[in-house]
């Protein structure tokens, strides 16, 4: 059973770069789409982007020109990193797998789901 | 910002019937299929039905969707103090070209 677990700091400052990391577990990340989801506290739901095992990425547009996913097969790991952060960004960061219908090259929807990471932006 | 609407609460009594709407466009809902999440407090949300009225394995069968035009429903038939959770739906959005997920749905067993 594929299980998936976000890492990284949980606390960053305003202007810097919030990176995390997810791994994969039980499963290759081979063949799958992966994506990235954040929910502010007492929020709704906010897709970040995708990238696909090959490296091809889909960005939300409107964090596009701050957000970059990365994918390293060797760690069945994919990763995000969000630049220029401000207090706008804390959330709750989830990773999930894609899960998508033959022929159609897009996540049609996401399962399962990382536990989640709370990422807070603050001096 | 979530295109898809769906009221911000529902509530029923144990054994009751509850459905939630979630309110679209031709850009997702009218062109694409809808899933449902289910989200327990304090937890990551879970997949609950996908591809508009498919359950995922494990989902009990008092879990139901549909789609109709731009709109879709999430139907509980037999609710059980365990449902009480927050539910999002979710689609593909031409328009954004990327997956975009509604306002979310509180449902509270009295």
């Amino acid at each position: 059973q594929v299980q998936l677990q976000e890492s990284g700091p949980g606390l960053v400052k305003p202007s810097e770069t919030l990176s995390l990391t997810c791994t994969v577990s039980g499963g290759s990340i081979s063949s799958y789409y992966w994506s990235w989801i954040r929910q502010p506290p007492g929020k709704g739901l906010e897709w970040i982007g995708y990238i696909y095992y090959s490296g091809s990425t889909n960005y939300n547009p409107s964090l596009k020109s701050r957000v970059t996913i990365s994918v390293d097969t060797s760690k069945n790991q994919f990763s995000l990193k969000l630049s220029s952060v401000t207090a706008a960004d804390t959330a709750v960061y989830y990773c999930a797998r894609g899960g998508a219908v033959a022929g159609i090259k897009r996540p049609n929807w996401f399962d399962p789901w990382g536990q989640g990471t709370l990422v807070t932006v603050s001096s | 910002q979530s295109v898809l609407t769906q009221p911000p609460s529902a509530s029923g009594t144990p054994g009751q019937r509850v459905t939630i709407s979630c309110s679209g466009s031709s850009s997702n809902i009218g062109s694409n299929t809808v899933n449902w999440y289910q989200q327990l407090p304090g937890t990551a949300p879970k997949l609950l039905i996908y591809s508009n009225n498919q359950r995922p394995s494990g989902v009990p069968d008092r879990f139901s969707g549909s789609k109709s035009g731009t709109s879709a429903s999430l139907a509980i038939s037999g609710l059980q103090s365990e449902d009480e959770a927050d539910y999002y739906c979710a689609a593909w959005d031409d328009s954004l070209n990327g997956p975009t997920f509604g306002t979310g749905t509180k449902v509270t067993v009295l």
